[in-house]
C-alpha cells in the first residue's frame, strides 16, 4: 500500500544553520513525490515536486530535495535557514486516480 | 497562476446549524475538487473528490449526509456541513489540480470551523 513517512514529528534548528527534512515513501510504481509548506492557520502552499530527470529538484525559498530511489527517501533541505521559515512542512506523493498521499508533517521551528 | 480562494476564513456557528464553505478556482478550471479535514498537529485527512456535474466521491468513514458536497460548476465546490455538532470543529480545506494527475494539488487557504 501507498504510504508516506516523515519520522520527525518535530524539528528546532538555529537560524542560519542548515536543515534536512526526511520524508520517505512506499509506493509500487514511479512516484510523483511534493513537498508542502503549511503556515499557521493557512492552507498548503507548494514548495517543489519530482516527477522525472534530474533527481536534485530546486524549489521555492531557497529550498531543493533529493530523490533517492535506493532508499526511498526525498528529504528536503536548506542550507541556511531564515526564522519566517518556521512552519509545518508535509511531503506527499502522488498516485493515480487522484490520490494524494500526506505524510503526518514535521513541525519545524527556528530559533535565534 | 493556480489560485484556489476558499471562504470563509473562520466561521463560528451554534450547535444544529449548518455551515456552508465555498471554494473557487479563481484563474483555471476544476473538474476535479477534493476536501480535507485536519485536525490540530496532524495531517490532512481526505474526506471527498469533488467532481463537476456529479455526485462527490466520499472517503469511508465519511458520512454523506453530514458534509453535503455540491461541484455545481468548473470553478466552484460548496461542503456544507449539515446540523453542525462541537465535533465536527475543525479545519477544512479544499484544494483543486489544474490538469492531470502530474500536476500538484493547489490549496486553498482553509476554513477554521467553531461549533459551540
Amino acid at each position: 500500500a501507498q504510504s508516506v513517512t516523515q519520522p520527525d514529528i518535530h524539528i528546532t534548528v538555529s537560524e542560519g544553520a542548515s536543515l534536512e527534512l526526511r520524508c520517505n515513501y512506499s509506493y509500487g510504481a514511479t512516484p510523483y513525490l511534493f513537498w508542502y509548506v503549511q503556515s499557521p492557520g493557512q492552507g498548503l502552499q507548494l514548495l517543489l515536486k519530482y516527477f522525472s530527470g534530474d533527481t536534485l529538484v530546486q524549489g521555492i525559498k531557497g529550498f531543493e530535495a533529493e530523490f533517492k530511489r535506493s532508499q526511498s527517501s526525498f528529504n528536503l533541505r536548506k542550507p541556511s535557514v531564515h526564522w519566517s521559515d518556521a512552519a509545518e512542512y508535509f511531503c506527499a506523493v502522488g498516485a493515480t486516480g487522484n490520490q494524494f498521499y500526506f505524510g503526518t508533517g514535521t513541525s519545524l521551528t527556528v530559533i535565534p | 497562476g493556480a489560485v484556489v480562494s476558499q471562504h470563509p476564513s473562520r466561521v463560528i456557528c451554534k450547535s444544529g446549524t449548518s455551515v456552508k464553505i465555498e471554494c473557487r478556482s479563481l484563474d483555471f478550471q476544476a473538474t476535479t475538487m477534493f476536501w480535507y479535514r485536519q485536525f490540530p498537529k496532524q495531517s490532512l485527512m481526505l474526506m471527498a473528490t469533488s467532481n463537476e456535474g456529479s455526485k462527490a466521491t466520499y472517503e469511508q468513514g465519511v458520512e454523506k449526509d453530514k458534509f453535503l458536497i455540491n461541484h455545481a460548476s468548473l470553478t466552484l465546490s460548496t461542503l456544507t456541513v449539515a446540523s453542525a455538532h462541537p465535533e465536527d470543529s475543525s479545519f477544512y480545506i479544499c484544494s483543486a489540480r489544474v490538469g492531470t494527475v502530474l500536476s500538484p494539488l493547489h490549496f486553498g487557504n482553509g476554513t477554521r470551523l467553531t461549533v459551540t
